[in-house]
């Protein structure tokens, strides 16, 4: 079956270290695959995207690794802060530009000061 | 960057009653609009694709007739739940894309109670 899993349901790290997020996807064949960040009571805001040929993403503070082989994406935030607090979804995108994202459950993070 | 906005962003109405909820796209045309769901702590579940000008595309086990999604104008698509239960409680979340973008913005989401 097909299946999207992000390791951690939660994951706490002190401010200034590197929050790593994994996530692992099983039969499919993603031609794209996003992060996004979704506050309590809010839509999800979208962070990074990064393309099937492509290995790794920047911006900012964040670093997206997209592995097709392995059929993981990794999330990495360095320096975190506890703004950065949060749960961050993966979602893939199967086919084509415009088409609908499969999501998985998301890592909510938490960032102690 | 590209904005989506839904309305209303709460709603509480009582079983049997109808409920309509906007998604617009405020700076950019969408000729697609997607409508997910998601219950406390699970993920984003996709509802329907929403097409301007033709019928919408629900996923497996939606029922149509119950959410009726109309997408009149390259800005707007609508959510209408229909004879809302209890168990239609829930977060909906609309997003939308620029035609010939690879990103999707999502609203803020509309919660819906119902009594």
């Amino acid at each position: 079956s097909q299946k999207i899993e992000q390791n951690s349901e939660a994951l706490n790290i002190q401010e200034g270290k590197t929050a790593t997020l994994t996530c692992n996807y099983t039969n499919y064949s993603p031609a794209y695959l996003q992060w996004y960040r979704q506050d309590p009571g809010r839509g999800p805001v979208f962070l990074l995207l990064i393309r099937e040929n492509e290995k790794e993403k920047r911006k900012e503070r964040l670093k997206v690794t997209f592995d097709t082989t392995l059929k993981q994406s990794l999330f990495h935030i360095t320096a975190s802060q506890p703004a950065d607090s949060a749960t961050y979804l993966c979602a893939l995108q199967i086919n084509q530009a415009g088409t609908a994202l499969i999501f998985g459950k998301g890592t909510t993070l938490s960032v102690s000061s | 960057g590209a904005v989506v906005s839904q309305h209303p962003s709460w709603v509480i109405c009582k079983s049997g009653t109808s409920v309509k909820i906007e998604c617009r796209s405020l700076d950019f045309q969408a000729t697609t609009m997607f409508w997910y769901r998601q219950f406390p702590k699970q993920s984003l579940m996709l509802m329907a694709t929403s097409n301007e000008g033709s019928k919408a595309t629900y996923e497996q086990g939606v029922e149509k007739d119950k959410f009726l999604i109309n997408h009149a104008s390259l800005t707007l698509s609508t959510l209408t739940v229909t004879s809302a239960h209890p168990e239609d409680s829930s977060f909906y979340i609309c997003s939308a894309g620029p035609t010939k973008g690879d990103t999707q913005y999502f609203g803020p989401g509309t919660r819906l109670t119902v009594l």
